[in-house]
């Protein structure tokens, strides 16, 4: 049963434009979740987090909100720009048993248009 | 600084025959992480490692055997490849919650 839900597995987005990329999790233990990105024939790489205290993080032009009541997560990136052109996981962590493990979604690539 | 190195980048095995996989990092991380990439499925914890001489089963730990008998290194272990084991295979590494990872290990098994 999947934990970390990503329902859309690709968006189109304009350049300039927001791009929202959601993320859905079901296990309520869960008190970390980050997003990272990926290029193809590279590894992830992390973008931001958030604690389960916060609603909002910002960095830059990525900003990650969390309703916890929801159990839902989205990252907006404003502007898009060409070069945010990749696969975005979401990730949800429950520390369990100290190990700080990750549960992923399975992607979304997003493709932002020139 | 390297970060997260993976040896071998390609691999071509066939069925039956074993391989290990070596993951280095240089970041002096405790926590260390091997996971599967495959189309469609997002990433799967195979097995992990909260320290030195540790090690405990992920999501999908079966056909994989791993050690860590020094800090810096995370070996995963097939004994017999199976074709099912075709995959990308990531390694990782952390203090915390942010999880550094490597460019990864591509393997066929035919």
């Amino acid at each position: 049963d999947q934990q970390v839900k990503q329902n859309s597995p690709s968006l189109s987005v304009q350049e300039g434009r927001i791009s929202i990329l959601n993320c859905d999790y079901t296990n309520s233990m869960f008190d970390y979740f980050l997003w990272y990105k990926k290029y193809p024939a590279e590894g992830p790489t992390f973008l931001i987090s958030i604690s389960s205290i916060k609603d909002k993080n910002e960095d830059g032009r990525f900003t990650v909100f969390l309703n916890k009541s929801a159990k839902h997560l989205s990252l907006h990136i404003v502007p898009s720009q060409p070069g945010d052109s990749a696969v975005y996981f979401c990730a949800a962590s429950a520390n369990e048993a100290g190990s700080y493990q990750l549960t992923f979604g399975k992607g979304t690539k997003l493709s932002v248009i020139p | 600084n390297a970060g997260v190195t993976q040896t071998p980048k390609f691999r071509v095995l066939k069925t039956g025959q074993s391989m290990t996989l070596l993951c280095a990092q240089d970041m002096n991380h405790e926590y260390m992480y091997w996971y599967r990439q495959d189309p469609g499925m997002g990433l799967r914890l195979i097995h992990y490692s909260v320290g030195e001489g540790t090690t405990a089963k992920g999501e999908v730990p079966d056909g994989y055997n791993v050690s860590r008998l020094k800090k810096q290194n995370f070996l995963l272990g097939l004994e017999s490849a199976a074709p099912s084991q075709t995959s990308v295979y990531f390694c990782a590494s952390s203090y915390f919650y942010e999880q550094f990872f490597g460019p990864g290990t591509r393997l066929t098994v035919l």
